[in-house]
């Protein structure tokens, strides 16, 4: 079964400085992977996906995320964390059954807090 | 313009009654689901129709009936409201066309007293 894990329930990082979010992924075959936000009391808010090509992906507000097939792994990057950026962070995968299903499975969440 | 509004916002009710939560999507995408979040912020998908077929349907007790009277919107009915079934209820909708990202409404704040 394909699944995805986001060891940290929390990161905690200053204004300015790199922040990383991880996630590690288990699927079989090669994975489509995504990273959504949530912010306080609102809907997800769809970042960026991997789903072939380049190795890193760029999206929104200034994210990024590395997909490192022998690690298994794509966390979220970003170089200077912002106060606005503190948040709830998701990584999914979309699980492979083919036909018209587009099921994402979700990771249990990690709270970025950025300190002014 | 909002891609994917639901409505109510906030539904308040007592158990054992039925309450329905509404969806819309303007994105002109064929495929919509129903997601649940928990207290402790896990988020599990409940249902999912494809030009209103019914495509997922995990585990769900049946007091959970969704409609879909066109691709624009689905919506959830819930019968018998348990304590259980306080959530955030999230609709979100995709296209089959192949990017698989979904879009998320801003969630239904399900409260059974």
């Amino acid at each position: 079964a394909q699944s995805v894990a986001q060891p940290e329930d929390q990161v905690n990082v200053a204004e300015g400085n790199p922040l990383t979010v991880k996630c590690t992924y288990s699927v079989s075959g090669n994975p489509y992977l995504f990273w959504y936000v949530q912010y306080p009391n609102r809907g997800l808010q769809f970042l960026l996906k991997y789903i072939t090509g380049d190795n890193l992906v760029k999206g929104s507000y200034g994210f990024e995320a590395e997909f490192n097939k022998s690690q298994t792994s794509f966390h979220l990057k970003k170089p200077s964390a912002l106060v606005s950026d503190s948040a709830l962070y998701f990584c999914a995968v979309r699980e492979r059954s083919g036909g018209a299903t587009n099921k994402l499975i979700f990771g249990t969440g990690t709270l970025l807090a950025v300190q002014p | 313009d909002t891609a994917v509004s639901q409505t109510p916002k906030y539904l308040v009710t007592q158990m054992g009654n039925d309450k329905s939560i509404k969806c819309e999507q303007n994105l002109g995408h064929d495929t919509m689901y129903w997601y649940k979040q928990d207290s402790k912020k896990f988020l599990k998908i409940m249902f999912s129709y494809n030009n209103k077929e019914l495509i997922i349907n995990e585990t769900v007790p049946n007091r959970f009936s969704p409609k879909s009277p066109d691709k624009a919107h689905l919506n959830l009915h819930i019968n018998s409201l348990e304590l259980g079934d306080s959530a955030v209820y999230f609709c979100a909708s995709s296209s089959s066309g192949g990017s698989y990202e979904q879009y998320f409404g801003p969630g239904t704040r399900l409260t059974v007293t």
